[in-house]
């Protein structure tokens, strides 16, 4: 149980171009889903919260128009990096809350987002 | 301010060697201690939970033990496949969100 999908699992676009990352819990409805970020021999970074039907919360320091979240369901919420630049390259992971006492939060497989 | 700092930034172990792993948190209101197993290149596995001082889980190779102001991750007897980069992680207060720590790499040589 507890499974979180992401699509794609990689991407390499264009600088200045947009690209969708979605993240979908297949066998759980997910209330809270989270963004985070991860560059190479580092930590999770983590960059917004979002809560189904809601607006994103976005932790300091990140962009909210270049990186929009939408949460549209209980079990999709989806990250579109916009007018992407090099430096918005990294590797970003989605995971998610389904609510209850025990907090665990599941995480997906990764989105690798390169830009040239 | 909430910090969580895990050491050794690497171990490098025998098979069949045991070693434990640390993660001290400076937290207000700890609602919650997370340990992941991440590979390369993968997003992190969930392994325990921990909530309060005392408390002890056990998976496989893996304890998981939690004091008021460390948790410690016991690698029992490695194996070559418990090669993985190891995160902790903490909830506090009210908020779902999660503060991990920068993670303790295990390199277990066969």
């Amino acid at each position: 149980g507890a499974v979180v999908s992401q699509h794609p699992s990689w991407v390499i676009c264009k600088s200045g171009t947009s690209v969708k990352i979605e993240c979908r819990s297949l066998d759980f409805q997910a209330t809270t889903m989270f963004w985070y970020r991860q560059f190479p021999k580092q930590s999770l970074m983590l960059m917004a919260t979002s809560n189904e039907g809601s607006k994103a919360t976005y932790e300091q320091g990140v962009e909210k128009d270049k990186f929009l979240i939408n949460h549209a369901s209980l079990t999709l919420s989806t990250l579109t990096v916009t007018s992407a630049h090099p430096e918005d390259s990294s590797f970003y992971i989605c995971s998610a809350f389904g609510g209850g006492s025990s907090y665990e939060q599941y995480f997906g497989p990764g989105t690798r987002l390169t830009v040239t | 301010e909430d910090q969580v700092t895990q050491s050794p930034e690497a171990l490098r172990l025998q098979e069949g060697e045991s070693s434990s792993l640390n993660c001290s948190y400076t937290v207000s209101g700890l609602r919650g201690l997370f340990w992941y197993r991440q590979d390369p290149g993968k997003g992190p596995e969930f392994l325990f939970t921990l909530y309060s001082a005392g408390e002890e889980k056990e998976k496989e190779r893996l304890k998981a033990t939690l004091t008021k102001k460390e948790s410690f991750l016991h690698i029992t007897a490695p194996k070559p496949e418990d090669s993985a980069t190891y995160l902790c992680a903490v909830r506090v207060r009210n908020d779902y969100k999660l503060s991990f720590g920068a993670g303790t790499t295990v390199t277990v040589r066969a």
